[in-house]
């Protein structure tokens, strides 16, 4: 079974900075999609960004990008000049590439953007 | 395209009970899974249906059912009511099986 683990439970980063979100995942098939959602206190799930396994280069989206090792199973998540807006959980999620839309998350990271 | 909606956005029933909530996807996605989250345990994947027939479920009692319909809509049913499964229950859309999934704002389902 896969697993996806997210070992910052909290972070906190100034308004404007950048900040760095960890994602590691366990999983022996070659074939995969990754993302990243946000959920804010509305407890709407917005997702972020995906990245499929097959494509070598980082996805990005505006400010959002990853980076993504597959190799080291990891897929961060970097945030460029931050805005209130972006303080909410973020979960990793996992989804095999055939059959179900089945999405293993990690346990989230609250961030937080200071003034 | 409005998006996922789910009804109703917050319940209250009491232990023993039955619960049926109710998701309508995005038009055109055929795709509906659902998710439970609580504090304890996360997010976890329920269950999929896609074209009206269940497609993965993931490791929860019985108690715990689905269906879809023909026009993709979905309801979740909870039978015998416990207070563990006070929870965000979410739903998530998905034209098909490469693309990605879009949620609901959820319902916010209480035991007492």
């Amino acid at each position: 079974a896969q697993t996806v683990t997210q070992s910052q439970p909290e972070m906190s980063v100034q308004e404007a900075e950048t900040v760095t979100l960890s994602c590691t995942y366990d999983t022996s098939e070659s074939d995969y999609y990754l993302f990243w959602y946000k959920q804010p206190p509305s407890r709407q799930m917005i997702l972020v960004i995906r990245q499929e396994a097959y494509k070598q280069q980082n996805a990005t989206e505006n400010r959002f990008s990853v980076n993504f090792q597959k190799a080291a199973k990891s897929f961060s998540l970097k945030i460029s000049d931050s805005q209130l807006g972006d303080a909410a959980m973020y979960f990793c999620a996992y989804r095999s590439a055939g059959g179900a839309q089945k999405l293993v998350f990690g346990q989230g990271t609250r961030l937080t953007i200071n003034p | 395209k409005a998006g996922v909606t789910q009804t109703p956005r917050y319940l209250i029933k009491t232990r023993g009970q039955q619960v049926t909530l109710s998701c309508s996807p995005i038009s055109g996605h055929r795709s509906v899974s659902w998710y439970q989250q609580t504090p304890g345990q996360g997010l976890q994947f329920l269950f999929e249906y896609f074209s009206e027939t269940q497609r993965n479920k993931g490791n929860f009692p019985g108690r715990f059912s689905g269906r879809q319909f023909s026009n993709s809509r979905s309801e979740m049913n909870v039978s015998t009511l416990e207070l563990g499964d006070s929870a965000l229950y979410l739903c998530a859309s998905s034209p098909g099986t490469v693309y990605e999934q879009y949620f609901g704002p959820g319902t916010r389902l209480t035991v007492t």
